[in-house]
């Protein structure tokens, strides 16, 4: 399968600053890309959706201004969370899909970026 | 809106044996996609095996398979011959068809998951 790439795998940092997570696909173009969240030995939540050069569709519940998406090439997605607070705390995981081609096209994941707000 | 259900947290299966995980899903789509994905601890999402609804036939991936029962709603996977490096958490997927119709509605939903143990 293809390849994603998500960085940085872990990062720490303190309540009320901001941080942004990278999301790439390595050898193929991601026209769509899928923010996910995963609490502790729970189940992923979609967050927001994004295609190539459009603002993000949130899910409902998820803070459009706290998490912000730019999806502004065909390689490069990234998730900013914006005056972060330990509730933010979690396991954040991206998904790139190519173009759509007939009805059935796989979405890749990243390894996942785990966060915590100190 | 859709919902995925796994009804089992954890299930344990002996090395070597066959084990099914169980899963449900409610929709008022007619075609749609389901999935499998396995969970490692390095939590990297693989997926298993994939089923298309308008398929009747039900898909099999080497020792993964599938019952797929539209009417029922019900999406099962069977693992055979068990091996230590399934141990994992498994979460069951559901994605509309409708790929154009903007929103969550190409996302993943997904199940709650199902811990595998693999007993030697």
């Amino acid at each position: 399968g293809a390849v994603v790439s998500q960085h940085p795998s872990w990062v720490i940092c303190k309540s009320g600053t901001s941080v942004k997570i990278e999301c790439r696909s390595l050898d193929f173009q991601a026209t769509t890309m899928f923010w996910y969240r995963q609490f502790p030995k729970q189940s992923l939540m979609l967050m927001a959706t994004s295609n190539e050069g459009s603002k993000a569709t949130y899910e409902q519940g998820v803070e459009k201004d706290k998490f912000l998406i730019n999806h502004a090439s065909l390689t490069l997605s990234t998730l900013t969370v914006t005056s972060a607070h330990p509730e933010d705390s979690s396991f954040y995981i991206c998904s790139a899909r190519g173009p759509v081609v007939g009805v059935n096209t796989e979405a890749f994941f990243g390894q996942g970026t785990r966060l915590t707000v100190v | 809106a859709q919902t995925v259900t796994q009804s089992q947290p954890e299930m344990s299966v002996q090395e070597a044996e066959t084990v099914t995980l169980s899963c449900t899903y409610d929709t008022s789509e007619s075609d749609y996609y389901l999935f499998w994905y396995k969970q490692p601890p390095s939590r990297q999402m693989i997926l298993v095996i994939r089923q298309e609804a308008y398929k009747q036939q039900n898909a099999t991936e080497n020792r993964f398979s599938v019952n797929f029962q539209k009417a029922a709603k019900s999406f099962s996977l069977k693992i055979s011959d068990s091996q230590l490096g399934d141990a994992a958490m498994y979460f069951c997927a559901y994605r509309s068809a409708l790929m154009y119709s903007g929103g969550g509605a190409d996302g993943l939903t997904f199940g709650k998951g199902t811990h595998l143990i693999i007993q030697p």
